[in-house]
């Protein structure tokens, strides 16, 4: 079956630090990759997607690049504002459904 | 443009009572809205996937009878959780994806969730 694993939160970083949030997985055939972003009181918002290997997603200063020969789709960022302090969720959808498996989610804590 | 609202945010109820929650979608129309179900420090689970009209796809392990999912319009799909225990606390998503001039098929639009408590 389909799963998505994230590193464990919360990450707490300091204002214009470099983000990394790890996340693999493993799924039947060739999925598309998704980062979701939550903040606090709010519904996931899409924050960016590849559909095929080596595709990189981009959106707000984030990026994460389809690594098809890792299962990886790590999510990065040079420099964190603590507007980005929130719960970051890596998800696949696989087939032509509208089905997605997330991760667990990470929290991300951005001081000045 | 894609706002997904739910109602009520929070509700304790007691136990072997029904709670009703509510997922609009205000500014497009949901052709198919789905409904996760998450536990602290876990993923969000699919419980099912409804589309308007038609009865709702339940995924396996989840019990139909116990959380009753209705579609009736292009704007509002509602889950019951009949004769809730304890165990049924938890936080609920809904998400719905349709067409409009903001939205595409392909994307799912997340309501803020709805936080279950059963005493």
């Amino acid at each position: 079956g389909n799963s998505v694993t994230q590193m464990e939160g919360p990450v707490t970083l300091s204002e214009e630090a470099f983000l990394t949030i790890n996340c693999t997985y493993t799924a039947t055939g060739y999925p598309s990759l998704f980062w979701y972003v939550q903040y606090p009181g709010e519904g996931l918002q899409l924050l960016l997607k590849a559909t095929k290997a080596d595709d990189k997603g981009s959106n707000k200063g984030f990026e994460a690049t389809y690594r098809k020969e890792t299962t990886s789709f790590h999510l990065e960022k040079g420099s964190v504002q603590v507007s980005d302090s929130a719960v970051y969720f890596c998800a696949l959808r696989t087939g032509g459904g509208n089905k997605l498996t997330f991760g667990t989610g990470t929290q991300l804590k951005v001081e000045l | 443009g894609a706002v997904v609202s739910q109602h009520p945010s929070w509700v304790i109820c007691k136990s072997g009572t029904s709670v009703k929650i509510e997922c609009r979608s205000l500014d497009f129309q949901a052709t198919t809205m789905f409904w996760y179900r998450q536990f602290p420090k876990q993923s969000l689970m699919l419980m099912a996937t409804s589309n308007e009209g038609s009865k709702a796809t339940y995924e396996q392990g989840v019990e139909k009878d116990k959380f009753l999912i209705n579609h009736a319009s292009l704007t509002l799909s509602t889950l019951t959780v009949t004769s809730a225990h304890p165990e049924d606390s938890s936080f609920y998503i809904c998400s719905a994806s349709g067409t409009s001039a903001s939205t595409s098929t392909d994307t799912q639009y997340f309501g803020p969730g709805t936080r279950l408590t059963v005493l």
